[in-house]
């Protein structure tokens, strides 16, 4: 069975701090990880997928497939950057729902 | 349409009566989802409906959820017998789903359910 786990409900930083969400997953196959995130009062969005291995908004995620592990990281945060963080999975093959992690809550403080 | 549009955005009922939240995808766009976002469970799958297939009902909490979705655009979640547990936010999602990959999920603002 596909489950994702992010073990933090709630990571407060101060502005300029790094910041680093944790995603575990399991998965019997090849995953397809993302990062979806939803600032207040506007609607879940993508953030990042690992198979575009591209970084957005200053944040990047490496598929580390041997910790099965998939964490958001930025160097510097910055207060925008406060929203809820949600990791998802889906398998490669057609067909596979997408399934989320419970959430992590960002809040960046100056 | 401009996105994915939810209706009602706000629903409350009495505990025991029948809700119906309907989800309106992006044009052209052939898997749908429902998902319920509730405090301290985070964003649960409920079912998951691409294309012609058989939908993926594996999330529904017990028989008094189903889903239909008609001529591969529009959806209603029906909740039966509601119950105050049922209270959340019920998000839906469609995506383009090109072959192969999960495509980029695009959700609604969601269907607020209150149970009294």
């Amino acid at each position: 069975a596909q489950r994702v786990t992010q073990p933090e409900k709630l990571l407060s930083v101060f502005k300029g701090a790094p910041v680093e969400l944790k995603c575990n997953y399991s998965y019997s196959g090849s995953p397809e990880l993302f990062w979806y995130v939803q600032y207040s009062r506007q609607r879940l969005q993508l953030l990042l997928r690992h198979i575009s291995r591209e970084s957005i908004k200053g944040f990047t995620a490496d598929l580390n497939k041997g910790e099965t592990s998939f964490h958001l990281k930025k160097p510097f945060a910055q207060e925008e950057d406060s929203a809820m963080y949600y990791c998802a999975l889906s398998g490669r093959q057609a067909g596979t729902a997408l399934i989320f992690g419970k959430g992590t809550t960002l809040s960046v403080s100056s | 349409g401009a996105g994915v549009s939810q209706s009602p955005s706000n629903k409350v009922t009495e505990k025991g009566k029948d809700v119906e939240l309907r989800c309106d995808p992006i044009s052209g766009h052939t898997a749908l989802y429902w998902y319920r976002q509730s405090l301290g469970q985070g964003l649960e799958f409920l079912i998951y409906f691409q294309g012609n297939s058989a939908p993926d009902k594996s999330g529904l909490p017990s028989d008094r959820f189903s889903a239909e979705r008609t001529g591969g655009s529009v959806s209603t979640l029906t909740i039966q017998r509601t119950q105050q547990e049922d209270s959340a936010v019920y998000l839906c999602a469609s995506s383009l789903a090109p072959s192969g990959r999960t495509g980029e999920l695009f959700f609604g603002e969601g269907s607020r359910l209150t149970v009294l």
